[in-house]
């Protein structure tokens, strides 16, 4: 079974500024199936990539997403007031990580 | 435009059963694996169950296994979860979402979720 581990829990940034969250796999997994989503108060998660490094639909492209094997990234370029919320990453729809909360600083 | 649509939450004591439904429009859901998600209060998602396109293999979670049934009508466009021998543990919001081939069977559109209670 394999675990997905996100870093940091929570991260703390102001609007403008660079976020980079961290997903690590337990064993080496096909990137075609690591995406990442996002959720906010109250909202059904929304998925902003899939693939590993693919935008879904009508995803802005300050969100990419990197990494192969075990150790996944997803980068937010230059943070806007609507991107504060929690991120999930996820393997083959069925295996979440714990999330991390992307807090306004 | 792909929509997801659960019903069927509520309050039910320990014990009880329950059967969530997820109505599905605007894509071919014959086409599609689909998924039960869930999120107890302030905590994350978990995965909870899956079944593939046309209902002749699922999957659960240990911690439903053999309590929880998925099934599928695709002549309904509709997603089944029965819930059995329901636990305080089970309360959460449960979200149907679809997953394909195309987006690497990433969960990429979810329901609004129902809200399950399990308490005396």
């Amino acid at each position: 079974e394999i675990v997905l581990t996100q870093s940091p829990g929570t991260l703390s940034l102001s609007p403008g500024e660079r976020a980079t969250l961290s997903c690590r796999a337990s064993q080496s997994v096909t990137s075609s199936y690591l995406a990442w989503c996002q959720q906010k108060p109250g909202q059904a998660p929304r998925l902003l990539i899939y693939g590993a490094s693919n935008r879904a639909t009508g995803i802005p492209d300050r969100f990419s997403g990197g990494g192969s094997g075990t150790d996944f990234t997803l980068t937010i370029s230059r943070l806007e007031p609507e991107d504060f919320a929690v991120y999930y990453c996820q393997h083959y729809g069925s295996t979440f990580g714990q999330g991390t909360k992307l807090e306004i600083k | 435009e792909a929509q997801l649509v659960e019903s069927g939450g509520g309050l039910v004591q320990p014990g009880g059963s329950l059967r969530l439904s997820c109505a599905a429009s605007g894509f071919t859901f014959s086409t599609y694996w689909m998924h039960w998600v869930r999120q107890a209060p302030g905590k994350g998602l978990v995965w909870v169950s899956r079944i593939n396109s046309d209902g002749s293999g699922t999957t659960y979670a240990d911690s439903v296994k053999g309590r929880f049934t998925i099934s599928r009508d695709n002549a309904k466009n509709t997603l089944y979860l029965q819930m059995n021998s329901l636990r305080a543990e089970d309360t959460a919001v449960y979200y149907c979402a679809r997953a394909g081939l195309a987006m690497g069977w990433a969960a990429d559109i979810w329901g609004q979720g129902t809200m399950v209670t399990v308490s005396s």
